[in-house]
């Protein structure tokens, strides 16, 4: 059975500070592993997915990276800023839909 | 903003009664995939639903059931509602060319269901 995990489950940095989010899974046979946003109480805004095939994927001041043989995922935010407050969810999916560890909840502080 | 819309978007039930939550996929989309995401956890697969048939189910009761119509909308149903289905209720959808996983999948905002 899949398992995700992210560590640590709180940040709290200051502003302008680059970061990384972890993600790790038990079972490395994924078809790809997507990247979410959620502000509080709301749904999910996919931030970047990486196919099983790729090493990592960019957007903006976000890059992703995979690496499937160790079971793991970064999240890399650039000179965070206040808006990137909210949790950050990680997920795999292989033969039955997306798996999803708890998230990382990460508040910049201006 | 993804194209998949929710309703409602709060909903307040009492122990027992029966809940029918509705989505809207996004344009072109033919699989909605709905979740249950409990306060401070991640979201849990409950179904899936491709070209209108049940194509996978997670770990939950047979008092929650759905449906996905023609035109890949689709409905949570939840019936003899107890404390513990208080949670953010979230559809998915995506196109899948065949009945494969692996495609992104898109998010409404959810409906936050509450049971009193």
């Amino acid at each position: 059975k899949q398992e995700v995990t992210q560590i640590p489950a709180a940040l709290s940095v200051p502003e302008g500070e680059n970061l990384v989010l972890n993600c790790s899974f038990t079972d490395s046979a994924i078809y790809n592993l997507q990247w979410f946003r959620q502000d509080p109480g709301k749904g999910l805004t996919s931030l970047l997915l990486i196919q099983s095939s790729q090493r990592e994927q960019t957007s903006g001041r976000l890059n992703a990276s995979l690496d499937k043989s160790s079971g793991r995922s970064t999240l890399y935010i650039a000179a965070s800023q206040p808006g990137d407050s909210a949790t950050y969810l990680c997920a795999v999916i292989r033969d039955t839909p997306l798996v999803f560890g708890k998230g990382t909840r990460l508040s910049v502080i201006a | 903003e993804t194209g998949v819309t929710q309703s409602p978007t709060h909903l307040i039930k009492t122990r027992g009664q029966q809940v029918t939550l509705r989505c809207s996929s996004q344009s072109g989309h033919n699989t909605v995939s709905w979740y249950q995401q409990a306060l401070g956890q991640g979201p849990q697969f409950i179904f899936q639903y491709y070209r209108e048939e049940e194509n996978g189910r997670g770990n939950f009761p047979p008092r929650f059931s759905g449906l996905q119509f023609p035109n890949y909308s689709s409905e949570l149903n939840v019936n003899a509602l107890e404390l513990d289905d208080s949670a953010l209720y979230l559809c998915a959808s995506s196109f899948t060319p065949d009945r494969a996983q692996n495609e992104k999948l898109f998010f409404g905002s959810g409906t936050q269901l509450s049971v009193l």
